[in-house]
């Protein structure tokens, strides 16, 4: 079955800086990429996914790209702010939407 | 707030029982999600259905079972529970299946075994 990996597990960047969280995955079956915010006790939110057919997709600050032949994509995160501070997941899903499989996150804090 | 709501927030029971965690989907959605999330672990796929029907299974323990009602709510039902078990159990909804639609996740309900 499908295997996503993400690295790194934990990441501290200044405020102001970039952060750069990569997730690679093993079904190259797989076509939906999505990212999730989770913020402490709360519950995940999606901040942006990408899909198969699509090489990057920008939302303001955030930013994802796939390159689905080494079978990986990144999350880009621009002009960090301390409430960007969570924990971010990854997903892959093929047939759009069935069978989601998570990374096991990556905890980003953000220093002022 | 998403929109999806799950009931009951705080579970506390013992081993051996079994619990009834409870999930309304947004309005409009047809697909229901469940994920277990251990303590500082990532999210776990459980299940999924899609109006009434079960479409995808993860690593769903035998002892867990789920079903999805005609009004769409779902039910994912422990039973035997052991302490491993503990853990914040979220649940998603999505427009459909078949399109890249994005999950929307509820509050979860946190289980506590002792």
């Amino acid at each position: 079955g499908e295997n996503v990996e993400q690295h790194p597990s934990t990441l501290s960047v200044q405020e102001g800086d970039s952060a750069v969280i990569k997730c690679t995955y093993s079904d190259s079956a797989s076509n939906y990429f999505p990212w999730y915010k989770q913020e402490l006790g709360k519950r995940p939110q999606l901040i942006i996914d990408i899909r198969s057919n699509v090489g990057e997709k920008k939302d303001q600050r955030i930013a994802v790209t796939l390159n689905k032949t080494a079978k990986h994509f990144s999350l880009h995160i621009t002009e960090t702010q301390p409430e960007d501070s969570a924990v971010y997941f990854c997903a892959a899903s093929k047939d759009y939407g069935q069978n989601f499989v998570f990374g096991p996150g990556t905890r980003l804090s953000v220093l002022p | 707030d998403s929109g999806v709501t799950q009931t009951p927030k705080h579970l506390i029971t013992a081993t051996g029982q079994r619990v009834t965690l409870r999930c309304s989907p947004r309005s409009g959605d047809l697909s229901v999600y469940w994920y277990q999330q251990s303590l500082d672990q990532g999210l776990q796929f459980l299940i999924q259905y899609y109006n009434g029907e079960e479409r995808a299974k993860g690593n769903i323990l035998e002892r867990f079972s789920a079903q999805q009602f005609p009004d769409l709510h779902s039910e994912l039902n422990l039973s035997s529970l052991e302490l491993g078990d503990s853990a914040l159990y979220f649940c998603a909804s999505s427009v459909g299946t078949g399109s890249p639609y994005e999950q929307y996740f509820g509050p979860g309900t946190r289980l506590t075994v002792t």
